[in-house]
């Protein structure tokens, strides 16, 4: 079984700091990572996505994110955090084969604030 | 990018009636679509995988005679909420692969169903 864990509930950051959302998971095998943005009442939009290659992989809006397979972590970055990157971001996983091809397996979520 | 799209964005109804919602996608052809159920300020959880042409396969713990899914067409798939009721209410969201490389999902915009 995949499963993807966030462990903050809440990122709290100021504007124009760098900010960093958490993200571990557990998948057999090599696993493609994303991460995705989601407003209120709105679907999820796409940031980034590790697939393979380069651990650092740079996605929309400025974010990026590092594939670190040892300690089984894909962390969102940002250089330089704007207020309206104020969202719910979540991690997901999927696997690249087996009996969950194609699913993709979210965290539970991190609410990101940036304080103007 | 691919375009998904959900209707109703959002739907009332009354204890004990029926409500579809369909999920497009505008510009790919998608034999796979994915069906996500929300609570508030919670992860999304996977209710099912519709397939064109063929039954729908549920997620252990999801009711099937509850949440009908049909995917008529390679653009189409519709979730019906039968016979709903309060604890039905929820934000669903649909998702489908585009075929290609690494079968990155595209998101919709997600439909409010508020049971009443």
């Amino acid at each position: 079984a995949q499963s993807v864990a966030q462990p903050e509930d809440q990122v709290n950051v100021a504007e124009g700091n760098p900010l960093t959302v958490k993200c571990t998971y557990s998948v057999s095998g090599n696993p493609y990572l994303f991460w995705y943005v989601q407003y209120p009442n709105r679907g999820l939009q796409f940031l980034l996505k590790y697939i393979t290659g380069d651990n650092l992989v740079k996605g929309s809006y400025g974010f990026e994110a590092e594939f670190n397979k040892s300690q089984t972590s894909f962390h969102l970055k940002k250089p330089s955090a704007l207020v309206s990157d104020s969202a719910l971001y979540f991690c997901a996983v999927r696997s690249r084969g087996g009996t969950s091809y194609g699913k993709l397996t979210f965290g539970q979520g991190t609410i990101l604030t940036v304080h103007p | 990018g691919a375009v998904v799209s959900q209707h109703p964005s959002w739907v009332i109804c009354k204890s004990g009636t029926s409500v579809k919602i369909e999920c497009r996608s505008l510009d790919f052809q998608a034999t796979t679509m994915f069906w996500y159920r929300q609570f508030p300020k919670q992860s999304l959880m996977l209710m099912a995988t519709s397939n064109e042409g063929s039954k729908a396969t549920y997620e252990q713990g999801v009711e099937k005679d509850k949440f009908l899914i049909n995917h008529a067409s390679l653009t189409l798939s519709t979730l019906t909420v039968t016979s709903a009721h309060p604890e039905d209410s929820s934000f669903y969201i649909c998702s489908a692969p585009q075929a290609g490389v690494f079968n990155e999902q595209f998101f919709g915009p997600g439909t409010r169903l508020t049971v009443l």
